[in-house]
């Protein structure tokens, strides 16, 4: 196990509305990223949040958002849904200089938006 | 703009057999590059992280080459056995001040008993 933990697990939700899914960060890591993930594709960068502070986004529209607490637990709020939305949503935590820079990655929250 | 390919989508081999995945890279200004596997319906599992400066990693039956000026990877998977099968994506990150990582699309491992 990584020691990144995710909720919920899945979630369905309907078009145009909004959810919230969470990340729960490995002890001492204080960088994490969220990336999502279509069915037969590679993730792809959602965006990324150092010490609370945004660092760095991909080509996602403004209706995703995030955050980074205090205690390095993020969320990502994704709201006006959309079909395409669907898909696996994996949040990932590292620590610049320990191990390499390795990213460890949560098991994920499946959404599904009809 | 860096893009990430790898081939084959899928492959299917007899038990104990050595096999090649390949990943390639069309960008060789790389920070480091990384091996991932994932089993259905689940997260990523690192293997194998490569430095820009170093040429090949070893973990056991794994062993992850890089060669930059071609812009290719591969991960070399010793005697296979079924509990190796698995979606294998490789990942680049092209910066030191971001942790984006650029994945390819995966390739689908079955290793058949």
């Amino acid at each position: 196990e990584t020691g990144v933990t995710q909720s919920p697990t899945h979630l369905i939700k309907t078009r145009g509305q909004q959810v919230t899914l969470r990340c729960s960060s490995q002890s001492g890591h204080n960088t994490v990223s969220w990336y999502q993930q279509a069915l037969g594709q590679g993730p792809q960068f959602i965006f990324q949040y150092y010490r609370e502070e945004e660092n760095g986004r991909g080509n996602f529209p403004p209706r995703f958002s995030g955050l980074q607490f205090p205690n390095y637990s993020s969320e990502l709020n994704v709201n006006a849904l959309e079909l395409d939305d669907s898909a696996l949503y994996l949040c990932a935590s590292s620590k610049p200089g320990l191990e390499q820079e390795t990213q460890y990655f949560g098991p994920g929250t499946r959404l599904l938006v009809l | 703009k860096q893009e990430v390919t790898q081939i084959p989508a899928a492959l299917s081999v007899p038990e104990g057999e050595n096999l090649v995945l390949n990943c390639s890279f069309t960008d060789s200004a790389i920070y480091n590059l990384q091996w991932f596997r994932q089993d259905p319906g689940k997260g990523l599992t690192s293997l194998l992280l490569i430095q820009s400066s170093q040429r090949e990693q070893t973990s056991g039956r794994l062993n992850a080459s890089l060669d930059k000026s071609s812009g290719r990877s591969t991960l070399y998977i010793a005697a296979s056995q079924p509990g190796d099968s698995a979606t294998y994506l490789c990942a680049v990150r092209t910066s030191s001040n971001t942790g984006k990582l650029i994945f390819g699309q995966g390739t689908t491992l079955q290793v058949k008993p």
